[in-house]
Formats: C-alpha cells, sequence, structure tokens
C-alpha cells in the first residue's frame, strides 16, 4: 500500500518569501503524485501533478513541484509568496495505472504573514 | 464550468437525528467519494463508488452511516442516529476513467451535530 508523509504541519513565512512545503511518498510500484489546496471554507482543488516524464512539474498560482524517486519526495515551490496562498496544502499518492484510490497526507498550512 | 456540488452546504442537528447529504457529480464522471474532514483526523476516506457500485465503505462506522447511489447523477451519506462526534466537513469527489485518479471535490457540507 501507498503512504505519504508531510513533515511540517504549520509553515509561517513572510509575504514575498521562497517557500517549500514537503512531501514524501513510499510505494513499492510507480505513482502518480498530487498537490491540492484548500482555501478556508472550501473544498480542495488540484494545484499540480506528476505522471511521468519531466520530474519538474509547473501548477497553477506559480507553483511548482519536483519529483525525485531516490528519495521519494515530491516537494512544493513557491518562489515568493502572495498573502492569498494562505491555505492548506495537501500532498497525494495514488499507484500508475488503472483505477486506484488516492491517499492524502494530513495537510500543510501555509500562512503568509504580511 | 463543471463542478462537484453538494446540498446542503451547512446542516445543524440534534443528536439523534437522522441527516442526509446529496452530492451531483460531475457529468460523466463515474467514480465518486466520499470523505470527512475534522481537526483532530484529517481528511478520512469513508466509502466511494464506482459505476454506481460501492467499491470500499470500509472506513464508514456501518452502523450508523449509509451510503448509496441511486443513479449517476446523485450519491447520498446517511447518518442515522447522529452524534455530535459527527460533526465535520463531508466533502464528496468525482473522477472520470483515464483521468489519471484526478479528483474533483465538491465544496463540502459543513455538519454539526448539538
Amino acid at each position: 500500500a501507498q503512504s505519504v508523509t508531510q513533515l511540517d504541519s504549520q509553515v509561517p513565512v513572510f509575504e514575498e518569501a521562497p517557500v517549500e512545503l514537503r512531501c514524501n511518498y513510499s510505494s513499492s510500484v510507480s505513482v502518480y503524485l498530487f498537490w491540492y489546496v484548500q482555501y478556508p471554507n472550501q473544498g480542495l482543488q488540484l494545484l499540480l501533478k506528476y505522471l511521468s516524464g519531466s520530474t519538474l512539474v509547473k501548477g497553477i498560482n506559480g507553483f511548482e513541484a519536483e519529483f525525485n524517486k531516490s528519495q521519494t519526495s515530491f516537494h512544493l515551490r513557491k518562489p515568493s509568496v502572495h498573502i492569498s496562498d494562505t491555505a492548506e496544502y495537501f500532498c497525494a499518492v495514488t499507484i500508475s495505472g488503472g483505477y486506484q484510490k488516492v491517499t492524502f497526507g494530513i495537510g500543510t498550512k501555509l500562512q503568509v504573514i504580511p | 464550468d463543471a463542478r462537484v456540488t453538494q446540498t446542503p452546504r451547512h446542516k445543524v442537528t440534534e443528536m439523534g437525528q437522522e441527516v442526509t447529504m446529496r452530492c451531483q457529480p460531475i457529468l460523466g464522471h463515474n467514480t465518486v467519494f466520499w470523505y470527512r474532514q475534522t481537526m483532530m483526523q484529517g481528511l478520512e476516506l469513508l466509502a466511494y463508488f464506482r459505476n454506481r457500485a460501492p467499491l470500499d465503505d470500509s472506513g464508514m462506522p456501518k452502523d450508523r452511516f449509509s451510503a448509496e447511489m441511486p443513479d449517476a447523477t446523485l450519491a447520498t451519506l446517511k447518518i442515522q442516529p447522529s452524534e455530535p462526534r459527527d460533526s465535520a466537513v463531508y466533502f464528496c469527489a468525482s473522477l472520470r476513467d483515464r483521468s489519471y485518479n484526478e479528483q474533483f471535490f465538491g465544496p463540502g457540507t459543513r455538519l454539526t451535530v448539538l
């Protein structure tokens, strides 16, 4: 079975500073990886996904993530955060190929400080 | 703009009452998930359906929770009788085949059981 670990429950960062949200996964087979964002009082929405190919994935709102197979990581980064990026971010993993359920991490709350 | 819809958005009820939450998946999506989100447990998978057939409901308390999909455009989650510990936000998500398991989430139903 696959699993995902988000190492930080909360990350405070000043506006316009860079940020990295960490995610590590565990699986014995190939995976698809996702980052979702949840704004207050809303559902989750997809930020970006890694399926195969290039290990650097770009998503919406200036976010990007890098798939590192050797370190089993999929960290999310943004070079300069904005107040509107304040939200909770979820890393998720699923086994590639066919239909599989998705396993979500516990979430990381990003707080952007003015 | 295709979206997953959920009703009601908010529900306050008294302990012992029946609660029914509804979800309309995106047209053409054949797999539907029910999740519960709380501060303590994070995002938990309760049950999911594919082509209206239940695939896994192992995350659901069997004695009081039930999930059904009477047709392709409606999924329901029922709690009877409700208890204060059921207070949470309940999310529905859907996906279609050959979508690399990318889930689309609804806005959630915030349930408060007094």
